[in-house]
């Protein structure tokens, strides 16, 4: 597709389940950001790939939260032992350059609603 | 506190009618600013963006100011329809280094018959 893709749209887990969310970026993006978004608040950056590399995780909450991009296309953010809290809509953003120029736009994906129970 | 702040928090129009969202940042240095749109169960999708040289911005019904000396946006939506019924979300980019962005919490906009 011509969009950013995520899978799957809805999580259902039970906490300490370990979860994995996945994220297709448009095709020949550098540039990819996971944000976590709560219940009626703005997304909130996770972490940034650069291609294969990750080049900020200063936003991931605990050691709990770990993401790859191995190839420097498709990324999946992992969740190990979830916890209520975890619950939020995970948005996978793609951008086409490395640099934050005024018209490198990021695009998103329709987002991974997360529901810890 | 948060470097984005946006008001009001939710907004009831009735269709037809005009509106102006508001956004306050502290971010800085800056190096441009985003109305995003985000209907329920979808991702953000940009309406404007201004660097800070920049203080209007139209794209069709809806138009964005700013005033980078007092950190103040404004997304004005003229004649509105249904359809705008969504989240609109500020979202400021500093400068250095790659696209980082830091988001408002959004203003919840519902357009009623």
């Amino acid at each position: 597709g011509a969009g950013v893709s995520q899978s799957p749209r809805y999580k259902v887990a039970k906490r300490g389940q370990d979860v994995a969310l996945r994220c297709d970026p448009i095709s020949g993006h550098v540039s990819l950001f996971w944000y976590q978004q709560a219940l009626g608040q703005g997304p909130e950056f996770l972490t940034y790939f650069q291609n294969e590399a990750q080049l900020d995780k200063s936003g991931l909450p605990s050691d709990r939260f770990f993401a790859e991009r191995p190839e420097g296309s498709v990324s999946t953010l992992k969740i190990q032992r979830t916890q209520q809290e975890d619950s939020a809509v995970y948005l996978c953003a793609s951008s086409l350059g490395s640099k934050g120029t005024s018209g490198n736009e990021q695009f998103f994906g329709p987002g991974t609603r997360l529901t810890v129970l | 506190k948060n470097q984005v702040e946006q008001s009001p928090q939710s907004l009831i129009i009735l269709e037809g009618k005009n509106c102006t969202l508001q956004c306050n940042y502290t971010v800085s240095p800056f190096s441009n600013l985003r109305w995003y749109k985000q209907d329920t169960g979808r991702g953000p999708v940009s309406l404007t963006i201004m660097t800070f040289s920049e203080n209007t911005k139209s794209n069709g019904r809806y138009t964005a100011t700013l005033d980078a000396d007092t950190k103040q946006s404004s997304l004005h939506i003229t004649a509105s329809q249904l359809s705008d019924s969504a989240s609109y979300i500020c979202v400021v980019r500093g400068t250095g280094g790659y696209n980082k962005l830091i988001f408002g919490a959004g203003t919840r906009l519902a357009v009623h018959p």
